[in-house]
Formats: C-alpha cells, structure tokens, sequence
C-alpha cells in the first residue's frame, strides 16, 4: 500500500503576528465557501463563511477574502493566539448541501 | 444543543467484522453528511442526505459500505466486511437548510482501527 501520506503545508507564525493562510478552488461555479479549524481530536469546526457575490467577510478576528477572477479564497487571522493552533481548511459548494474540502494547512503558532 | 453526537468515539475490530457506526444529528437539522478522514487522502465525503434521502453516494467506496437514516434523529454507516484499509476517523456533519448560509457542525468522530 501507499507510505506517503498527506503532506500538509505549514504555516508558523509568531504569537501575536498576523496570519495568512490560502487555499485554491476547483469548481468556478462554487457559490459558498467555509473555513473550518481542526484541533488535534476534534472534529472541524465552523470558523466564517462567504457567499461568492461577496469578496470580504469580516468577523471576530478573522477575514475571509474571495477572488473569483483566480479561484482564491484565504483566512486571515489578526494577532494570532496559541490557541489558534490547528488544522485549517476551505470548503466549497457548487451544488445542493454538498461540501467539498481541501487538503488543510496546518497552522504552528510560537510562543 | 449537544451538538452533532457520534458513537462510538473509537472502535476496534478485526478484519471481517461487521462495524456500524452511529450519528445523531442537531435537532432542526435537515441534511446530514458522512466523511472520512486518513493521512493518505485527508477528508473525503462519502454521502449525504437531506430530508432522510441518500441525494449523493459517489463517495462509497465499495459495496461494503453502507448507510441508512430511517429518521431525521439517526443515521447510521455500515461497513460489512471490515477491512485493515478502513481504519480511520469517521465524521458525521449536520447542517440546516437556510438561505444564505449552509454551513455544517462535525461531530466528535468515530476512530475505527481495523485489526
């Protein structure tokens, strides 16, 4: 069987540093997009959501941002935390209440 | 709300053994999903139903595979025979239908170890 897993890429920040974390969709008639953080044991949990007629979102902390022109979403997290430690990652619907996800980023914030 | 609740939390078998998996979406909730997740190919969806009906199955890997959602509390993920290759966590999402927002609540994950 196959011995290579996923190799997910690494973002390491600085604590209190601003974050940036990418992510590129497939499907051009995606109209919904979802970032979900992953803890160690845990499940993914809903971070923001966007609507493809938008191109920023802003919440507690954290931005998405949209360009439908290159197919590029990415989370922006202001002053990162510890606790923001995780695995992140995009999801896109194209149709009906269909998910789909990317491979994640794994986000290493130093003390 | 609990929120979406997963059992086991982790299961171990042997190889040939029959291993079902159970899901309680959140309450209101009318579409429910079932993902897997591996180092190898990270999570994949492997179906999904609204209003208790399978809508997409394309994610099943094989035959052995099977789910049921006989009402809108319960959902269930079969595999039948198990094999080693199926060791992985199992998560269950739900999600409600609304306008403008659809995202889905994961629960805590079923860690299947096929022996």
């Amino acid at each position: 069987g196959e011995s290579v897993g996923l190799h997910l890429p690494t973002l390491s920040v600085q604590e209190g540093d601003n974050s940036i974390i990418n992510c590129a969709y497939s499907n051009s008639a995606s109209d919904y997009f979802i970032w979900y953080k992953q803890e160690s044991g845990k499940g993914p949990q809903f971070i923001i959501d966007i609507r493809s007629n938008m191109d920023k979102r802003q919440g507690q902390r954290v931005t998405v941002l949209l360009n439908k022109t290159v197919k590029h979403l990415s989370l922006q997290i202001a002053a990162t935390q510890p606790g923001d430690s995780a695995v992140y990652f995009c999801a896109e619907k194209s149709s009906g209440d269909k998910l789909t996800f990317g491979t994640g980023t794994r986000l290493a914030v130093r003390p | 709300d609990a929120g979406v609740i997963q059992s086991p939390r982790h299961e171990v078998t042997e190889m040939g053994q029959e291993v079902t998996l159970r899901c309680k979406p959140i309450s209101g909730h009318n579409s429910l999903f079932w993902y897997r997740q591996t180092m190898m190919r990270g999570l994949e969806l492997l179906i999904y139903f609204n209003n208790n009906v399978p809508i997409d199955d394309s994610g099943m890997p094989e035959d052995r595979f099977s789910a049921k959602m006989p009402n809108a509390s319960f959902s269930t993920l079969k595999i039948q025979p198990s094999e080693p290759r199926d060791s992985a966590v199992y998560f269950c999402a739900s999600s409600r239908d609304r306008v403008g927002h659809t995202e889905a609540f994961f629960g805590q994950g079923t860690r299947l170890t096929v022996v």
